[in-house]
């Protein structure tokens, strides 16, 4: 089945820039969505078709997405950030389709 | 303003069965396909099963296939999911999500564009 790889944490200050990777065997072919859960709540939809943002979601996060790697951008980070982040992928050739990376632990220093 | 409220959730022996409903508003229910997905405590997330929009057609993850049955009522605005069989390796929180796609028929856009706050689900003896 494919496998999505995260960094289980990254860490920055304020005000920086941080970005949290997702490894995949030739990732640039899907489509990744990715979602923040902050603690004790559910998933939230940060970006869709790996650089859309849906409505509400600030200008400071965006995605991309080529070769083997797929990369949501948080510019100008806020202590409010601080989440988990889990990306995702429907891969139609497995029989695990719908594909759950291990999920990233943001930290903001 | 979308919705989505689950319920059922609770203490289940190993064996045993439950029945979670989700309830949906703000949103016209019958022209999206519903999913669940679950989350074992400290655990990442786990999709478990998709229904499409009119009930025609139904995926299971292979950890809960012959066990679990997912289901919606239209006429209701809401989507369940029987679970049966049930191991301790079934407890986490199951979370029902919206499609990320309006569609009238059988037809997913496999991402989850809102979520409910989700029921606990707890097996054991």
């Amino acid at each position: 089945s494919y496998v999505l790889t995260q960094p289980p944490s990254v860490s920055v200050a304020p005000g920086k820039t941080a970005r949290i990777t997702c490894g995949g065997n030739n990732i640039g072919s899907k489509s990744v969505h990715w979602y923040q859960q902050k603690p004790g709540q559910a998933p939230v939809l940060v970006i869709y078709y790996d650089s859309d943002r849906p409505s509400g979601i600030p200008e400071r996060f965006s995605g991309s997405n080529s070769g083997n790697t797929a990369t949501l951008t948080i510019s100008r980070v806020e202590a409010g950030d601080e989440a988990d982040y889990y990306c995702q992928v429907w891969d139609s050739s497995s029989d695990h389709p719908v594909v759950f990376g291990g999920g990233t632990k943001l930290t903001v220093l | 303003e979308v919705q989505l409220v689950e319920s059922g959730g609770g203490l289940v022996q190993p064996g045993g069965s439950l029945r979670l409903s989700c309830a949906a508003s703000g949103f016209t229910f019958s022209s999206y396909a519903m999913h669940w997905v679950r989350q074992a405590p400290g655990k990442g997330l786990e999709y478990v099963s998709a229904i499409s929009s009119n009930g025609g057609s139904t995926y299971y993850a292979n950890s809960v296939k012959g066990r679990f049955t997912i289901s919606r009522d239209n006429s209701k605005n809401t989507l369940y999911l029987q679970m049966g069989s049930l191991r301790a390796e079934d407890m986490a929180v199951y979370y029902c999500a919206r499609d990320g796609s309006y569609c009238g028929g059988d037809c997913y856009s496999w991402y989850f564009d809102y979520w409910g706050q989700g029921t606990l689900v707890t097996v054991s003896s």
